[in-house]
C-alpha cells in the first residue's frame, strides 16, 4: 500500500452523526486525494489537495469536508447530509497533482451506517 | 460524454491460463491509460501507465495495449496463477487537468 495508511478499517455510523476516516502518508507526496467506491460502481473522486491548507472539490463533495494542515494527513468527515454514505473510501497520494503522474491508493475503509 | 467500458464485467479461468480483459473509451482529450490491479478489500495498485504514443507496454505477467485511434486498450495476464484473482480497473486521464475517469473494473477469478 505504498505507505498511506487509512484507519479504522471499518467504521459504523448512527444517524445523523458526523464521522472522519483518517489518512496519513510518509511517502513527501504534495497532492491526496479522497475516492469513493460502491458496488459495480467507477471510483468517483470526493475532494483532492495539492498542497497543504488548499483543497478542491471532486465530483461528489456534497456531505462530505476535508482539511489538510499537514502535508502527511487528509482526514475526511463524513457528515449527517450525506445521506447515502455506506461505500469503500480510498484515500490516495501523488507527488504533485500532475495529471502524467502514478497515484497510490491507501487499504481503504469501509463505511457502514447501523 | 467520457466514458470507460471495461469487459467482461466478471471472469472465471483456471490456474495456469491466459486471458485479456478489455477496455474501451470515450474520454477525450486523452492523456494516459492506466491499469490498477484491485484485491478485495484492499486499494488499488499500479500496474502499468501508458501515453498516445505507447501502444505496448509490460510488466511481468502483465502485458497492456493501446491503440489510440480505436480508443481501445487489452489487459493480458500470461500464465495466470491464483493471486491473480482480483479486479482490474482501467483509468483514463482526461486533459491537461488530469480528471481520472475510472472504469467499473473487470472481476477476475483464478481457479486452481
Amino acid at each position: 500500500d505504498g505507505g498511506i495508511t487509512q484507519s479504522p478499517k471499518y467504521l459504523f455510523r448512527k444517524e445523523g452523526q458526523n464521522v472522519t476516516l483518517s489518512c496519513e502518508q510518509n511517502l513527501n507526496h504534495d497532492a491526496m486525494y479522497w475516492y469513493r467506491q460502491d458496488p459495480g460502481q467507477g471510483l468517483r473522486l470526493i475532494y483532492y489537495s495539492q498542497i497543504v491548507n488548499d483543497f478542491q472539490k471532486g465530483d461528489i463533495a456534497e456531505g462530505y469536508s476535508v482539511s489538510r494542515e499537514k502535508k502527511e494527513s487528509f482526514p475526511l468527515t463524513v457528515t449527517s447530509a450525506q445521506k447515502n454514505p455506506t461505500a469503500f473510501y480510498l484515500c490516495a497520494s501523488s507527488w504533485s497533482g500532475r495529471y502524467q503522474e502514478t497515484q497510490y491508493f491507501g487499504p481503504g475503509t469501509r463505511l457502514l451506517v447501523l | 460524454k467520457n466514458q470507460v467500458e471495461q469487459s467482461p464485467q466478471s471472469l472465471i479461468i483456471l490456474e495456469g491460463k491466459n486471458c485479456t480483459l478489455q477496455c474501451n473509451y470515450t474520454v477525450s482529450p486523452f492523456s494516459n491509460l492506466r491499469w490498477y490491479k484491485q484485491d478485495t478489500g484492499r486499494g488499488p495498485v499500479s500496474l502499468t501507465i501508458m501515453t498516445f504514443s505507447e501502444n505496448t507496454k509490460s510488466n511481468g505477467r502483465y502485458t497492456a495495449t493501446l491503440d489510440a485511434d480505436t480508443k481501445q486498450s487489452s489487459l493480458h495476464i500470461t500464465a495466470s496463477q491464483l493471486s491473480d484473482s482480483a479486479s482490474y480497473i482501467c483509468v483514463v486521464t482526461r486533459g491537461s487537468q488530469g480528471n481520472l475517469i475510472f472504469g467499473k473494473g473487470t472481476k477476475l477469478s483464478v481457479k486452481p
